[in-house]
Order: C-alpha cells, then structure tokens, then sequence
C-alpha cells in the first residue's frame, strides 16, 4: 500500500526557517517524482516544487511564489522528500502536502494526509 | 507559468444531474491535464489524468475530454458523494492548477 506521511509543520515566526519531511512507503521511491502542493486557508491548490525522479536526475522546479526561498530535495535510500523553507512570510501559511507523479511526470496519484505550517507573529 | 482557467467558480446542482466543467489552458499543452476532486478536510484524489483516462477505482460517471487548450470534466449523473470541490492541472510543465469548481447541493 502506498503511504505518504509528512512531519515538520507548526507555527514558526516571519523570516524563520522550516523543514518538511514526506515519509514513503509501498512503492519504489526513486522511480518517482515528488512534489510538494500547498492550500492556504480557505484557498485553492499550489505546487510549491517538484523534483524529478531518479531517471531525470532529480531536478527541481519552483512556483514563482517560493522560488529562492525553498528547497526541495530527496534521498532515495531513505525514501523521503523534504521541502526547506527560508524567510518565511505570512502568506505561506497553509496545508502542506506531499504527493507522488506518476512516474516522472506531475500527474499526482497519491497525497499524503498534509501539515500544517502557520507563520505568525 | 501556464495559467488554468476553470468555469463555473462555484455550481449548484441536484442529485441525478448532469454537469461539466471546464479548463481552459493559457498555452497548448496538448493533453497532458488532470482533475481532481477534493471534500473538506481531506487531501485531493485523483479522477482523470491525461485529459481523458480514467483513474482506477474512480466511477464510471465520470469522464474528461478535450485536448490543446480547452478541456472539460463531465459527471454524467451526480451521486451525493460528489459534492465537492473539483480542480484541473496541467502536467505539461511545472505544475499548475486552476482555481477550483465548488459543486453545491441545490
């Protein structure tokens, strides 16, 4: 069965920095690509990045919206993805969820449950 | 980024209807488009991927269509569990979504 179960969200003040982390099970992790979509509160869908799989090189793209100030990375041995963020503004705050392509593409079949991020003063 | 499109924002419907929403794409990305569904709470599920195939375990009822930069999701005769918020996403280049179709009981 295949399961994403992501960590590291909470409340964390402006320009602060934090680390996700999407744990993955059931499948063959590096033969998929990763991305991370947020929702703020209230909102619609955003993919915040996206990083390839093993076979595309792992490469990453950003939303314009973070690009600079997160990072998306992956370790295939340990089969989690892991979304850093810097600088943190007000307007990141939101539901955090990880899901995997289809294979190397951005096509998302399974998400995980999400995390929470709440930036505030 | 391409822009999606989607219309109607919001929809209210009955149960036994039938309804279509659209997405519109700002650039032609031939049929690389996906719909999802999403209920309160909860995170978002696959319906449709490549624009017209049905994901596994999604019923029948619905179908998508189009190609380019105009597409459209069809739920042929809604159930009570399709109420729900509805978005599309194009896959053709770093991901995008459109907006979101709520789908209200009428």
């Amino acid at each position: 069965e295949v399961q994403l179960v992501e960590s590291g969200g909470g409340l964390v003040q402006p320009g602060r920095s934090l680390r996700l982390s999407c744990t993955a099970s059931g499948f063959t992790f590096s033969d998929h690509a990763m991305s991370w979509v947020r929702q703020a509160p209230g909102k619609g869908l955003e993919s915040v990045a996206f990083i390839s799989n093993r076979a595309f090189g792992g490469t990453a793209e950003y939303a314009a919206s973070v690009q600079g100030r997160f990072t998306i990375s992956r370790d295939d041995s340990k089969t989690i993805a892991y979304l850093q963020m810097s600088s943190l503004k007000t307007e990141d705050t939101g539901v955090y969820y990880c899901a995997r392509g289809r294979y190397a593409s951005s096509t998302f079949d399974y998400w995980g449950q999400g995390t929470l991020v709440s930036v505030s003063s | 980024d391409i822009q999606m499109t989607q219309s109607p924002s919001s929809l209210s419907a009955s149960v036994g209807d039938r309804v279509t929403i659209t997405c519109r794409a700002s650039q032609n990305i031939i049929s690389n488009l996906n719909w999802y569904q999403q209920k309160p709470g909860k995170a978002p599920k696959i319906l449709i991927y490549s624009a017209s195939n049905l994901q596994s375990g999604v019923p029948a009822r619905f179908s998508g269509g189009g190609s380019g930069t105009d597409f459209s999701l069809t739920i042929s005769s809604l159930q009570p569990e399709d109420f729900a918020t509805y978005y599309c996403q194009q896959s053709y280049t770093t991901p995008t979504f459109g907006q979101g179709t709520k789908l209200e009981i009428k």
